[in-house]
């Protein structure tokens, strides 16, 4: 199993552009999550979704958006990048069974 | 707003030594778990310790838990090199405004294992 696989690592970009962050995972995990790391900071969670087709706002959603159209896909959109934005991307899952998430290793971005 | 609240934020210790680690929470909690992060990568689990439980180990590693005071602490015993790390603490209680998933993270201790 890869885990949770997250694409790109590093992007540059400027502001007012849109990106996409990807996030998969092949565990079959019901639950997934986006979380935001920045400098100092520990993790605050951006959006997740309970299930394919189910999404919900976490504790800094303004600026993102989701979807989940898949059990094993979970996108990270970036409507019109701020250099507010630029942080470490952490997409995370879970099984509905268990508590314990498994973290990807992150995407670098810098908005510019 | 953070759930949980790591001290303390910087720990360097000779190796060998035992390191201790506190967290603390401001609300009811289900569950608290510990997380380790190497410099320049993801999160990974250490140890789950639910709210009906007092005192869990595995391996070098040993949690406790106070819900009284609202708090718990990460003791790594014979501390390696390797153990250099960031620690975090995570909540499942949801951060205000946000919904019924997700983890609470506190800011983390930065552990530096002298050699």
């Amino acid at each position: 199993n890869a885990g949770v696989t997250q694409t790109p690592k590093f992007q540059v970009l400027k502001t007012g552009q849109s990106m996409t962050l990807q996030c998969a995972q092949d565990m079959n995990h019901e639950y997934m999550s986006w979380y935001r790391q920045d400098p100092g900071m520990g993790l605050r969670l951006i959006h997740y979704s309970v299930g394919a087709g189910i999404t919900d706002q976490g504790e800094v959603p303004n600026g993102y958006n989701v979807s989940r159209s898949t059990t094993e896909d979970f996108p990270l959109r970036l409507l019109s990048a701020a250099p507010s934005q630029t942080s470490v991307y952490f997409c995370a899952s879970r099984s509905g069974t268990e508590e314990t998430q498994y973290f990807g290793p992150g995407t670098r971005l810098l908005v510019l | 707003s953070q759930q949980g609240e790591e001290d303390p934020q910087a720990l360097s210790i000779q190796e060998g030594e035992n390191a201790t680690m506190n967290c603390s929470y401001k609300t009811s909690i289900n569950n608290l778990q510990w997380y380790r992060q190497n410099s320049g990568r993801g999160l990974v689990h250490l140890i789950l310790i639910r709210s009906n439980e007092r005192e869990k180990h595995s391996g070098r590693l040993r949690v406790t838990l106070d819900t009284s005071k609202k708090s718990s602490s990460l003791l790594i015993t014979a501390s390696r090199a390797a153990d250099t790390a960031s620690y975090f603490c995570a909540t499942d209680e949801a951060p205000s405004g946000g919904g019924a998933d997700g983890l609470t993270f506190g800011k983390g201790t930065h552990l530096i294992i002298q050699p």
